[in-house]
């Protein structure tokens, strides 16, 4: 089983609606929770940093179920620049190789 | 700025030739990683480094070789020993502490000619 697992869709959406991912985990040692967004042929770039429950940052609220083992991110009112793919980035115990990276989830907003 | 620089945007590798791809980073950061990302896939781990004149092999390692000479370079070299190197390759740094995310450069593109 792999340590990070996302739905990689597509999510195809119009503008304006509410779209919410989910990625889980598999280690219930895990300690902090990143979200990043990644554009079409460029570098992943940090969206979100979960270390409790949650986090909120205008349209984008992330929450974190540790019971279940599963992190969201949830976008309200959706935009055309949402498109992007989302990776779910999960930190395991010590030491610089902690980070695991989910496969992302891509996500269209459709005019 | 402080940030991740990553050079060239763009490469072309003839067959035998082995090639250097640069990342310097001015946060001050001990910890830096090579990726390596295919189309349609996520991010393998190459190499990473904690610390200067220490690194470690990641998940796909084989054809690829690193140096961590001073703190603030980690240059990449893909090797003519690495068969299929036509890719997506990304940088990153992280600070101190566990619980710290990574930072990316903008990447270089690998080619075959």
């Amino acid at each position: 089983r792999k340590e990070v697992e996302q739905d990689p869709g597509p999510f195809n959406v119009p503008e304006g609606a509410t779209v919410a991912f989910n990625c889980t985990y598999s280690n219930s040692a895990s300690q902090s929770f990143f979200w990043y967004r990644q554009d079409c042929r460029k570098e992943p770039k940090l969206l979100m940093s979960v270390y409790s429950s949650g986090n909120e940052d205008g349209r984008f609220t992330a929450q974190l179920n540790r019971a279940s083992q599963y992190i969201s991110l949830l976008i309200r009112d959706s935009k055309l620049s949402d498109s992007a793919t989302y990776l779910c980035v999960v930190n395991i115990g010590t030491g610089a190789n902690n980070l695991f990276f989910g496969t992302g989830t891509r996500l269209t907003v459709i005019p | 700025d402080g940030g991740i620089t990553q050079s060239p945007k763009y490469l072309f590798r003839k067959e035998g030739q082995n090639v250097t791809l640069s990342c310097e980073q001015n946060l001050n950061h001990d910890a830096m990683y090579w990726y390596r990302q295919d189309p349609g896939q996520g991010l393998r781990l190459i190499y990473y480094s904690q610390i200067v004149n220490d690194f470690q092999k990641g998940d796909i390692a084989e054809g690829y070789s690193v140096s961590r000479e001073k703190k603030e370079s980690f240059p990449l070299t893909v090797t003519s020993a690495q068969k299929n190197p036509t890719a997506f390759y990304l940088c990153a740094s992280r600070g101190p502490g566990n619980n710290q995310p990574q930072h990316f450069g903008d990447g270089t593109r690998l080619s075959i000619l």
